[in-house]
C-alpha cells in the first residue's frame, strides 16, 4: 500500500521531555511538511522540507526540530521548549512539480502531556 | 487574522438531504484553492483543486464552485450519506508565498444524522 505512515497513533509527554514523533513515506515524494492542528483553528506549518537534508521553518517552529536524512523520512522532536504541545500532529507529502500538487496526509499522533 | 474563513462553523443534515458549505478568502495573489475532508481523528483527504481559471469542480456527491473575483469557494455535497460526517476544510494557496505554504481555514463540522 501506498502512503504516509506516522507514529505513534498516540503520545504523551512529561514535562522536561524531548519526544520524537514518526513520519514515512512509500510514495515518492519529494516534499514533506509537518502541521499542528488544534481544535478549532487552522492547521498550522510547523516545518518543511523539498528535499534530503534541507528544511525550512514554518510558521510555528520554535520548540521543535526536524531531521531530512532520507527522502522516505521526516521525524520530528518536540522539545521541551515547547511549551504547550498538547495538538494533533499531521505529517504530509507532496510532489513539487507543480502548484497544484495534492497534499497526502497520515493519520495523525495525538501528543498529550501528563 | 485568518485569511480563509470557513462558515458555519458546523451543521446538522439529515441523510439523503444537500447542503453548503462556505469559504471566503483575503490570500492574494491566488494560485488555488483546495477542499479536503478529515474524518475525527484522522489525516485530510483532498476533495478538489482548483486554479483561477475553473469555477466548477466535481468529485462524486462533491461539488466545489470558485468566484476568484469575490473570493469565494462553496462545498456542495448532495444526497448526503452518514458517511459524510466529518470535518471539511477549505485551504487556499498564494501564489506569492514560498513554496511549501498554504492556508488553511478552520474548517466546518458536518454530523449527518439517519
Amino acid at each position: 500500500d501506498g502512503g504516509i505512515t506516522q507514529s505513534p497513533k498516540y503520545l504523551f509527554r512529561k514535562e522536561g521531555q524531548n519526544v520524537t514523533l514518526s513520519c514515512e513515506q512509500n510514495l515518492n515524494h519529494d516534499a514533506m511538511y509537518w502541521y499542528r492542528q488544534d481544535p478549532g483553528q487552522g492547521l498550522r506549518l510547523i516545518y518543511y522540507s523539498q528535499i534530503v537534508n534541507d528544511f525550512q521553518k514554518g510558521d510555528i517552529a520554535e520548540g521543535y526540530s526536524v531531521s531530512r536524512e532520507k527522502k522516505e523520512s521526516f521525524p520530528l522532536t518536540v522539545t521541551s521548549a515547547q511549551k504547550n504541545p498538547t495538538a494533533f500532529y499531521l505529517c504530509a507529502s507532496s510532489r513539487i512539480d507543480r502548484a497544484e500538487e495534492k497534499l497526502f496526509f497520515g493519520s495523525g499522533t495525538q501528543l498529550s502531556v501528563l | 487574522k485568518n485569511q480563509v474563513e470557513q462558515s458555519p462553523q458546523s451543521l446538522i443534515i439529515l441523510e439523503g438531504k444537500n447542503c453548503t458549505l462556505q469559504c471566503n478568502y483575503t490570500v492574494s495573489p491566488f494560485s488555488n484553492l483546495r477542499w479536503y475532508k478529515q474524518d475525527t481523528g484522522r489525516g485530510p483527504v483532498s476533495l478538489t483543486i482548483m486554479t483561477f481559471s475553473e469555477n466548477t469542480k466535481s468529485n462524486g456527491r462533491y461539488t466545489a464552485t470558485l468566484d476568484a473575483d469575490t473570493k469565494q469557494s462553496s462545498l456542495h455535497i448532495t444526497a448526503s450519506q452518514l458517511s459524510d460526517s466529518a470535518s471539511y476544510i477549505c485551504v487556499v494557496r498564494s501564489a506569492a508565498d514560498s513554496w511549501g505554504k498554504l492556508q488553511f481555514g478552520a474548517g466546518t463540522q458536518v454530523v449527518v444524522t439517519p
